[in-house]
C-alpha cells in the first residue's frame, strides 16, 4: 500500500517561495502521475499541478506562471515551489498519486501540510 | 476552468438514501466515464470513494453508488450512517492534462 507523506515549512512570508516534499513509500514513485492539490481553510479542493515519472508537468492555468512541480527518483520524492506567494496560498498542500488513464483519479494521499503566508 | 457545481449540504436520516449531484459541461463530466468522488472528514485527508463514475476502491461500502447523465454526475448514498457525516467533493478529469473538482457538499445525518 503506497503512501505519501508531505514536508515543508509551515509558514512563509509574502513574496517569497512555497516549497514542499511528497515522500513516496511502500511502492516506487516510477510509472505514475503524481499531483499536488489544495484547500484553502474552510474551503474546496483545488487541483494545482501534475508530474509524471519522466519529468513532464502540467499546471493549473491560474498558477502556470508561479509554480514548478519537479521529481527526484532516486529518493522517491516529488516536490512543489510556488513563488511570490500572497495570503491567497495559505492552504493545506496535499499530495496524491494519479491513476491518469481511464477514468482519472487521485487514488492515495498524503495526510496534508498546512502553509500559511504571513509576515 | 470553471469548478464543478455541487450542493452546498444536503442532509437525510440514519438509514435512509441521499444523493449529491455535480454539474459541469460536456468537456469535463460529459467527457466518458471520468468523474470521480470523495469523502473528507474534519482535518483528515479526503478519501477515494467513487470513480469512473460508478466503480468503488476495495474497502469502500457498496452503500455508496455512482452514476452520470449528461453533464451532471452523482453519489448516492443509501442507509445513511453516523459515520457518513462529512464533506464530499466530485471531481472530473477537464481535459489537456488537467482536473477540476466541485466545491463540495456537506452531508448531515440527523
Amino acid at each position: 500500500q503506497v503512501q505519501l507523506q508531505e514536508s515543508g515549512p509551515g509558514l512563509v512570508k509574502p513574496s517569497e517561495t512555497l516549497s514542499l516534499t511528497c515522500t513516496v513509500s511502500g511502492g516506487s514513485i516510477t510509472s505514475y502521475y503524481w499531483s499536488w492539490i489544495r484547500q484553502p481553510p474552510g474551503k474546496g479542493l483545488e487541483w494545482i499541478g501534475y508530474i509524471y515519472y519522466s519529468g513532464s508537468a502540467n499546471y493549473t492555468p491560474s498558477l502556470k506562471s508561479r509554480l514548478t512541480i519537479s521529481l527526484d527518483t532516486s529518493k522517491n520524492q516529488f516536490f512543489l515551489k510556488l513563488s511570490s506567494v500572497t495570503a491567497a496560498d495559505t492552504a493545506v498542500y496535499y499530495c496524491a498519486r494519479v491513476r491518469y488513464g481511464s477514468g482519472s483519479y487521485f487514488d492515495s494521499w498524503g495526510q496534508g501540510t498546512l502553509v500559511t503566508v504571513s509576515s | 476552468q470553471s469548478a464543478l457545481t455541487q450542493p452546498a449540504s444536503v442532509s437525510g436520516s440514519p438509514g435512509q438514501s441521499i444523493t449529491i449531484s455535480c454539474t459541469g459541461t460536456s468537456s469535463d463530466v460529459g467527457s466518458y466515464n471520468v468523474v470521480s468522488w470523495y469523502q473528507q472528514h474534519p482535518g483528515k485527508a479526503p478519501k477515494l470513494m467513487i470513480y469512473e463514475g460508478s466503480k468503488r476502491p476495495s474497502g469502500v461500502s457498496n452503500r455508496f453508488s455512482g452514476s452520470k447523465s449528461g453533464n451532471t454526475a452523482s453519489l448516492t448514498i443509501s442507509g445513511l450512517q453516523a459515520e457518513d457525516e462529512a464533506d464530499y467533493y466530485c471531481c472530473s478529469y477537464a481535459g489537456s492534462g488537467t482536473w477540476v473538482f466541485g466545491g463540495g457538499t456537506k452531508l448531515t445525518v440527523l
